[in-house]
Parts: structure tokens; sequence; C-alpha cells
């Protein structure tokens, strides 16, 4: 089972508001990875979290504050959001951030964000 | 820096053909990992096929095949008896040695499979 969930499928926001995205897996990865996706581009990293740590921050905006309570579920806590922050956001997991390149990530469905 | 190339925007292919979507990559790296995604409209990105660079055989997996060349650093997928609901972008993708957490995403290729 390579199943990573993410909610909500769908988030519609207000500049002034506070929303979370949730992420999921039951696969004992011990790596998740928040992506942000703008239309027609690749995905962008934003964070990973290696052992409920996190290992990497691409120099997001403080307004995105990544949250990984257990190795299970990740965060995306949103604050602010300008109307540009609007894209498609992708949770991912790999097994670990051993070195290896074959850690393969695999990615949940994503959730459209649209913020006004 | 790590670089990956896709030259194709948009690609078609009869249904039941083969195709040939194309990736070229840039590292200075002895050790990395090629991957390819699909992502269809819904957005999920759904992983194909991986290829590491000490890998002597090209990988296969089900109607998937990756071309590695490794001297002319392309790795390039083969989709065998297209099916309509292989219509979709493809992202050719890399990892290296000590970031294997980063992923390089190319720009993507769209793939439409026609009757």
């Amino acid at each position: 089972d390579t199943e990573v969930t993410q909610t909500p499928k769908h988030l519609v926001m207000g500049m002034t508001n506070k929303k979370s995205l949730k992420c999921e897996q039951h696969m004992g990865h011990r790596a998740m990875y928040w992506y942000k996706q703008k239309a027609k581009k690749p995905p962008e990293l934003m964070f990973v979290y290696s052992y409920e740590k996190l290992s990497i921050n691409e120099s997001v905006p403080s307004r995105f504050s990544p949250e990984c309570p257990n190795s299970s579920l990740l965060n995306l806590h949103l604050h602010a959001l300008q109307p540009e922050d609007s894209a498609l956001y992708l949770c991912a997991s790999s097994r670990q951030t051993s070195g290896r390149e074959e850690e393969t990530q695999y990615f949940g469905p994503g959730t459209r964000l649209l913020v006004l | 820096a790590q670089k990956i190339t896709q030259t194709q925007p948009g690609m078609f292919v009869q249904e039941k053909e083969a195709v040939t979507l194309d990736c070229t990559y840039d590292t200075s790296d002895q050790s990395y990992g090629l991957f390819w995604y699909k992502q269809p409209s819904s957005g999920e990105m759904i992983f194909l096929i991986y290829q590491g660079s000490y890998d002597e055989q090209n990988a296969t997996e089900g109607r998937y095949s990756l071309n590695f060349q490794k001297a002319r650093k392309s790795a390039n997928l083969v989709i065998s008896a297209s099916q309509l609901g292989d219509s979709a972008m493809y992202f050719c993708a890399m990892t290296y040695t000590g970031t294997a957490s980063k992923l390089t995403f190319g720009t993507g290729t769209r793939l439409q499979v026609t009757l």
C-alpha cells in the first residue's frame, strides 16, 4: 500500500483566515514533504521532515508553518496568505532521508488552495 | 547544480501505439537516481519507474520502460501499448547523493492518447 492521504481536497480562504492542511501516511515512512505546484509548472519543494524533525526549509515565507506531530502526520498551517499562494499543495513521504538516491517519494492527491 | 530538461511540451499518440517521452539531465555527481511520475488532471503525482545511476539494466515496470543512456545523460520513458488512461502530464525527476530528499523536476510533457 503506497497511500498518502490529504485533507481537504479543496480550500478557499481569505487573506486574513487561518487554516490547516493535513497529510497522513501509514507506510512507516520516516520522511515527509510539502510541495507547492502552480498551474502548468512542476512541483517545488517547501519543507522536508525527517524523523519528525524539520530538515529542509526552502526559504518559505513564515505565513506557511509546518508541523509534524508524529511519524504518520504532517500539517501545514496557513495564515495571512496572499492570492499568489493559490496553488496545488502536495504532500509526499519516503522511507527515510538516508542519502540514498533510491528513496522513492509517494505523493498524496493534493489540496487545491484558492486565496481570495 | 542539477538540471532536468524535457523538450516536448506536448505529445500525441494513438491508442495501442508506443510513445517515447524525452528527458535529459545535467549533473556532476556520480551517484544519482532518476524517476518518472505521471500527473493526471486530478493532481496526484503517481510514481511510475526508477533508475539508479549505477544500474546497468534499463528499468521496466509493466508497460513502462526507461531507456537509460548514461553517457548521453538521457533517461527517456517508453510507454508501450498506450491506453486512453495514459493521457496525463509526465514529469522526469532526479535526486543526487547527499540530498536524496530533494527531487528536481523537469518542466513536464503533456501526453494525449487518441482513438
